[in-house]
């Protein structure tokens, strides 16, 4: 199974701030990487999918980069309804997911 | 617009087995570039991908390798609807259970509304 660890687990900022979220694949899988927000009692929006396309109808602070193992989701001027938890996916073997990165308000 | 009904109980007993339904709208559970997934989230496991069902001339089923030998995915193209099946459950398979729609490209765009699921007696 390919593991996806992200970093950091927890992160505290503020509305206007500049927010990057990494993660990391134990082996390479090419840009078959995508994002989510969860909010709680809800299921998971997709935000970026092949690492770096947007979503239909995502904001463009949005943005996802990298390729093979390291991959980043930055949001380039935190807004209140960004405070969630953000998930990366790959979908190069099977499906997995990273352990979360919530984000709130500092 | 896809969008995706899930139905079935919140509470199953140990070792009985889980079923779930996921209707369809907006789109063919047969159609020849989705795929219906299912996903469940617990706070020990995560988000853990189950499996999945999709129509390419013939009908296909990928599934997780923790799982493979307690799951089933079942198509309904009268209902346009997919069915998941769980047995032997534990408490372990206590989770929100979500169906999703995916195509190669974009994976999991399209989610149900999550199915709480309590394994116990």
């Amino acid at each position: 199974d390919i593991q996806m660890t992200q970093s950091p687990s927890t992160l505290s900022a503020s509305v206007g701030d500049r927010v990057t979220i990494t993660c990391r694949a134990s082996q390479s899988i090419s840009n078959w990487l995508a994002w989510y927000q969860q909010k709680p009692g809800k299921a998971p929006k997709l935000l970026i999918y092949k690492a770096s396309s947007l979503e239909s109808g995502v904001p463009s602070r949005f943005s996802g980069s990298g390729s093979g193992t390291e991959f980043t989701l930055t949001i380039s001027s935190l807004q209140p309804d960004d405070f969630a938890t953000y998930y990366c996916q790959q979908y190069s073997s099977y499906r997995t997911f990273g352990q979360g990165t919530k984000v709130e308000i500092k | 617009q896809v969008q995706l009904q899930q139905s079935g109980p919140g509470l199953v007993k140990p070792s009985q087995t889980l079923s779930l339904t996921c209707g369809i709208s907006g789109d063919s559970v047969s159609s020849n570039s989705a795929a219906w997934n299912w996903i469940r989230q617990s706070p020990s496991r995560g988000l853990e991908w189950l499996g999945k069902t999709y129509y390419r001339s013939k009908w296909y089923n990928d599934y997780a390798v923790s799982v493979k030998s307690r799951i089933t995915i079942n198509p309904d193209t009268s209902k346009n609807q997919f069915s998941l099946h769980l047995n032997s459950v534990t408490p372990e398979d206590t989770a929100v259970y979500y169906c999703a729609r995916s195509t190669s490209e974009i994976t999991f765009h399209s989610w149900g509304q999550g199915t709480l699921v309590t394994v116990s007696s």
